[in-house]
């Protein structure tokens, strides 16, 4: 049974920097997943924030690209999100979740098939 | 970037009806990178559709996904009480993946 489990500070301050680890079990984190953030505004839609994969690489939503690292811990089955100069339009519930990926007949099919529970952060002085 | 337009933003139905949820590309996806998923308040989202017309483990037989290239369907040919929720339709297709904006199914 794969879970996830988002951990970190629910209270960031302006400008600093918004730190969040997700727990993986289940599944190893080297099996070959994408391992995505993904966030949510208050009474709004989902926003991918971006992913990394067992290597390291990573990829990032262009909006959020200058300010966002993910990073994958292999020793730890987990995997990180650092979000820099936060303002309060980065309050949120944010979900990791695994890119999973179906083969069938010589073909993938590719989706976020397990969410963590979420957590809000909020931005606030 | 992919942009995902689902319409209608509101869709006021009835259980036992029929809905039928739209999502359109600004450019054409892979049916094998949409997915659709349902979301209900204070939850995450739960996984439906992969590959635009596959159901996940689990989800009844009611929910169809269809579709290729920039039109994709999500349709639920008989609403029960608790499909009532929001539905986002999602690509991966590119290395940068997309939601749509969502569109909440209320009871009316």
């Amino acid at each position: 049974q794969v879970q996830l489990q988002e951990s970190g500070p629910g209270l960031v301050k302006p400008s600093g920097t918004l730190s969040l680890t997700c727990a993986v079990s289940g599944v190893s984190i080297s099996s070959s997943n994408w391992w995505s953030w993904v966030r949510q505004p208050p009474g709004r839609g989902l926003e991918w924030i971006g992913e990394v994969y067992y290597t390291g690489s990573a990829n990032y939503n262009p909006s959020l690209k200058s300010r966002v690292t993910i990073a994958v811990d292999k020793s730890n089955n987990q995997f990180s999100l650092r979000l820099s100069s936060v303002t309060a339009a980065d309050t949120a519930v944010y979900y990791c979740a695994r890119l999973g990926y179906y083969y069938d007949s010589g073909t993938y099919y590719y989706s976020f098939d397990y969410w963590g529970q979420g957590t809000l952060v909020t931005v606030s002085s | 970037e992919i942009v995902l337009t689902q319409s209608p933003g509101t869709l006021s139905l009835s259980p036992g009806e029929r809905a039928t949820l739209s999502c359109r590309a600004s450019q054409s996806v892979s049916s094998t990178h949409l997915a659709w998923y349902q979301q209900k308040p204070g939850q995450a989202p739960r996984f439906l559709i992969y590959g635009a017309s596959s159901r996940a483990t689990g989800i009844p037989d009611r929910f169809r996904g269809s579709g290729s290239g920039t039109d994709f369907t999500l349709t639920i040919s008989r609403l029960e009480p608790e499909d009532f929720a929001v539905y986002y339709c999602q690509q991966s297709g590119s290395s940068s993946r997309t939601f749509g904006q969502g569109t909440k199914l209320e009871i009316k």
